[in-house]
């Protein structure tokens, strides 16, 4: 069984600080992993995933997170907050790719003050 | 792209009415899930579907619920009779199979209140 556990429900930080968004993992099995964002009212957007090969992952808006399989760890960071990063993070993990359901970790909400 | 569409964006309904939630998949797209959130239990499965054929509804929460897709381009997610406790916002997500390279795209969700 695959679970995600997301630390800190809440994460603030100051405009232009370093953004890290914490995410374990549990699987079974070599896992293939995601990073989500939410806007207000809006669905769900894929900022990256790891699935195989280079264990550093690269995603749109600047984020980028590392795969470290010793520590079970898949956390999100962003060197410099922009205010427009202001959203709810969603950490998922899936046994076998995108095709199977995601198990999320419960959100952290990211505030970015000015 | 039209991406994913969900209809109706919001329902408010009065507790013991039927509730039909509408989602388009993006064309071509060949796994279907509907996923429900909700602030105590997150983001969690309800059931998906492959090539129309449900895989997995064990995330079901009772038989009040019930999902179908006639076709690959339409799925109906129904509630009856609907509950205050599914109060929600409930999405529907597409995927295509690429050898497991891939991601599910989300739609806008419907939120559900049930009075």
């Amino acid at each position: 069984a695959q679970s995600v556990t997301q630390l800190g429900s809440h994460v603030s930080v100051s405009e232009g600080a370093l953004v890290l968004l914490r995410c374990n993992y549990s699987s079974s099995v070599p896992p293939y992993l995601f990073w989500y964002v939410q806007y207000p009212n809006q669905g769900l957007q894929l900022l990256l995933k790891y699935t195989t090969g280079a264990t550093l992952v690269k995603g749109i808006n600047g984020f980028e997170a590392e795969f470290k399989k010793s520590e079970t760890s898949f956390h999100l960071t962003k060197p410099s907050a922009h205010m427009s990063d202001a959203a709810e993070y969603f950490c998922a993990v899936t046994p076998w790719g995108g095709n199977t359901p995601l198990v999320f970790g419960k959100g952290t909400r990211l505030s970015v003050i000015a | 792209d039209a991406g994913v569409i969900q209809s109706p964006r919001h329902e408010v309904t009065e507790m013991g009415q039927e509730v039909t939630l509408r989602c388009k998949p993006i064309s071509g797209h060949d796994y279907l899930f509907w996923y429900r959130q909700t602030m105590m239990r997150g983001l969690e499965l309800l059931i998906y579907f492959n090539n129309n054929v449900p895989i997995d509804d064990s995330g079901m929460p009772e038989d009040r619920f019930s999902a179908k897709m006639p076709n690959a381009s339409f799925s109906t997610l129904k509630i009856q009779p609907s509950e205050p406790r599914d109060s929600a916002v409930y999405f529907c997500a597409s995927s295509l199979w690429e050898g497991g390279d891939n991601e599910q795209f989300f739609g806008p969700g419907t939120r559900l209140t049930v009075l």
